[in-house]
């Protein structure tokens, strides 16, 4: 059985400061791990992925996400927050069968 | 490049009323899969095609069912509509070529509304 945990549904972050969103992950095997955002009425962009190798993924705008095997644990997170990162934020896991299981999503506000 | 493309953009149907949905996959890709998202809920994996044959399915009842024609586009169809089934409808393609665990990229949905 797969499963995702986003522990926070609302995070907030003054434009310019660093921000995290949280996930952590339970899966059979290998853990194949991602990271896609949601704007209002739009579908989801992929950001970021873990396969294997370096546990420090490098994703689009300037994300990057540290996988790490004991906490069961896949955080995204980026150095200095922009207003337009204010989305909708998924992790979804994959046991390899090609099929995503997602968490229940984080919403992100930059406050200006 | 295209991406995913989906349509109809928005839909409106009646309860026991049939719903089809359509998806075209980014240039090169050669599988479609389909989500389900309701509203405040991450997507749930519906079912995936490859060749034209379902090759693996989530806990959806069989009132949904799809097809991929030999250009690769796919279709969801939905029977029997109830309330619940109401909700933003996600396709994403990807290529299976790249290996086993390839990026999936997705469409901008289509919001079904059942009344």
């Amino acid at each position: 059985a797969q499963s995702v945990a986003q522990p926070e549904d609302q995070v907030n972050v003054a434009e310019g400061n660093p921000l995290t969103v949280k996930c952590t992950y339970s899966v059979s095997g290998n853990p194949y791990l991602f990271w896609y955002v949601q704007y209002p009425n739009r579908g989801l962009q992929f950001l970021l992925k873990y396969i294997t190798g370096d546990n420090l993924v490098k994703g689009s705008y300037g994300f990057e996400a540290e996988f790490n095997k004991s906490q069961t644990s896949f955080h995204l997170k980026k150095p200095s927050a922009l207003v337009s990162d204010s989305a909708l934020y998924f992790c979804a896991v994959s046991s390899g069968a090609n099929n995503l299981f997602f968490g229940t999503g984080t919403r992100l506000t930059v406050i200006p | 490049d295209a991406g995913v493309t989906q349509s109809p953009t928005h839909l409106i149907k009646t309860r026991g009323q049939q719903v089809t949905l359509r998806c075209s996959p980014k240039s090169g890709h050669d599988t479609v899969s389909w989500y389900q998202q309701a509203l405040g809920q991450g997507p749930q994996f519906i079912f995936q095609y490859y060749e034209e044959e379902e090759r693996q399915r989530g806990n959806f009842p069989d009132r949904f069912s799809g097809h991929q024609f030999p250009n690769y586009s796919s279709e969801l169809n939905v029977n029997a509509l109830l309330l619940g089934d109401s909700a933003l409808y996600l396709c994403a393609s990807s290529l299976l070529g790249e290996g086993r665990l390839n990026t999936q990229y997705f469409g901008p949905g289509t919001r079904l509304t059942v009344l």
